[in-house]
């Protein structure tokens, strides 16, 4: 299994500029969810999703946008990069069991100029 | 609001110490907690889980404590080495059925030879 990937690893965009960060996964876990990573913050959720066809945002969803059309992919879309965007993006999977382990891709480390 | 946080930003120890990181959180009861390990340009991973109806779980040289009355997980690795130094995460859930996690900042641990 290739477990939780993300594409691409680095990226530059300028200010007002859109793209989509990419995570598949290879588990068939029900459970997707995307976070951001800034220094002395943490890991902060972004949006989350139950399932194929099921989204809901976490705790920073401004400025972004997903959807889960199959149980594989959780694209992550910035509709309009400003700086505040720049960051460490990680996606993440695991069963919906509760208590399971979240497993997490290498992270997309993103600079908005 | 639900804080979680996690004592020393960073921790500095010798090689064959005991290293103790510390996880506090405040205005929630989180049904069990995570630990997951980060080194520098890569996703966390997961190392243990433990539930609030259990004082302590171990694994190998990692121990974790859980006293939902002090609201404080302690996290132990004994016996470090130089290859433990990472970035050391606490993740409470919070609360919802599907195991949606809240991460601290993290602790940066070094082990020097």
């Amino acid at each position: 299994n290739a477990g939780v990937t993300q594409t691409p690893k680095f990226q530059v965009l300028k200010t007002g500029q859109s793209m989509t960060l990419q995570c598949a996964q290879d588990m068939n876990h029900e459970y997707m969810s995307w976070y951001r990573q800034d220094p002395g913050m943490g890991l902060r959720l972004i949006h989350y999703s139950v399932g194929a066809g099921i989204t809901d945002q976490g705790e920073v969803p401004n400025g972004y946008n997903v959807s889960r059309s199959t149980t594989e992919d959780f694209p992550l879309r910035l509709l309009s990069a400003a700086p505040s965007q720049t960051s460490v993006y990680f996606c993440a999977s695991k069963r919906t069991s509760d208590a399971d382990t979240q497993y997490f891709g290498p992270g997309t480390r993103l600079t908005v100029l | 609001s639900q804080k979680i946080e996690q004592n020393s930003e960073a921790l500095n120890i010798q090689e064959g110490k005991t290293a103790t990181l510390t996880c506090n959180y405040t205005n929630y009861s989180p049904a069990y907690l995570q630990w997951y390990r980060q080194d520098p340009g890569r996703g966390p991973v997961f190392l243990l889980l433990i539930r609030e109806n259990e004082k302590e779980k171990r694994k190998e040289r990692l121990k974790v404590t859980f006293d939902t009355t002090l609201k404080q997980s302690l996290f132990h690795i004994t016996a470090s080495q130089p290859a433990d130094s990472a970035t050391y995460l606490c993740a409470p859930h919070v609360g919802t059925s599907y195991g949606k996690l809240t991460f601290g900042q993290g602790t940066i641990l070094t082990v020097h030879p």
